[in-house]
């Protein structure tokens, strides 16, 4: 079974350009989430969706922050105009919606972004 | 102060030593505890978790958790230098809950 893909791995650009990242997760999987992670820090819930509809977004910064994921699959996170405090890694993960036990959540590799 | 500590290390420890690593939490609303292993340069992937007190072992690896003291522990028996990584402790409240509360993440290094 293939896991969460996430891609660019990589990016490198300069302050307040746009910069967007792309996750597809786990097959099946209806929930899926954007983190973010400070070098150093633990990961940080930025937004959660299940299926296409955005049910907690309260984390996100949404003057330069937005993400969508249409038709319930894939998912992509935007930042714009990026500032240099937007240097971390943005990770993605999905689960399968568990209302009576743990929803265990499958992380991406994560997308590395430096803002120079 | 954060939900969840964890002193960030590093740790080295020489192969085939016992590791502990430990968190503490503060909010008694948790009641799901996790660990996590985050090789450099990966996601995190769940290695695993506990449900209120008390152990939880899968192979090499025992999970412990005293809820009167509000402690989260993980020993690594005979470590090996594969377990070189950062783990990340997590806590989460009630059944369904997704809103996963990480520590900082502890740095293990396993010298061969």
């Amino acid at each position: 079974e293939a896991g969460v893909v996430q891609s660019p791995r990589y990016k490198i650009i300069e302050k307040k350009q746009p910069v967007a990242f792309w996750c597809n997760p786990i097959s099946g999987h209806n929930t899926l989430y954007w983190y973010l992670q400070n070098l150093g820090q633990g990961p940080e819930l930025l937004i959660r969706y299940e299926n296409e509809e955005a049910v907690d977004d309260s984390q996100l910064p949404k003057d330069r922050f937005s993400a969508e994921r249409l038709k319930g699959v894939d998912s992509t996170l935007k930042i714009q105009p990026a500032e240099l405090g937007d240097s971390a890694v943005y990770l993605c993960a999905s689960s399968h919606q568990g209302f009576y036990s743990l929803e265990t959540q499958y992380f991406g590799p994560g997308t590395r972004l430096l803002v120079l | 102060q954060k939900e969840v500590e964890q002193d960030p290390g590093p740790l080295s420890v020489p192969e085939g030593a016992i590791v502990s690593l430990n968190c503490t939490y503060s909010n008694s609303a948790f009641q799901y505890f996790m660990w996590y292993r985050q090789y450099s340069r990966k996601g995190p992937e769940l290695l695993m978790y506990t449900y209120s007190s008390g152990n939880k072992e899968d192979g090499r690896f025992t999970a412990q958790v005293d809820k009167s003291s509000k402690y989260i522990s993980l020993f690594i028996r005979d470590s090996q230098p594969s377990d070189s990584a950062t783990y990340l402790c997590a806590s989460a409240a009630g059944a369904g809950s997704y809103q996963l509360t990480f520590g900082k993440g502890t740095k293990l290094s396993v010298i061969p």
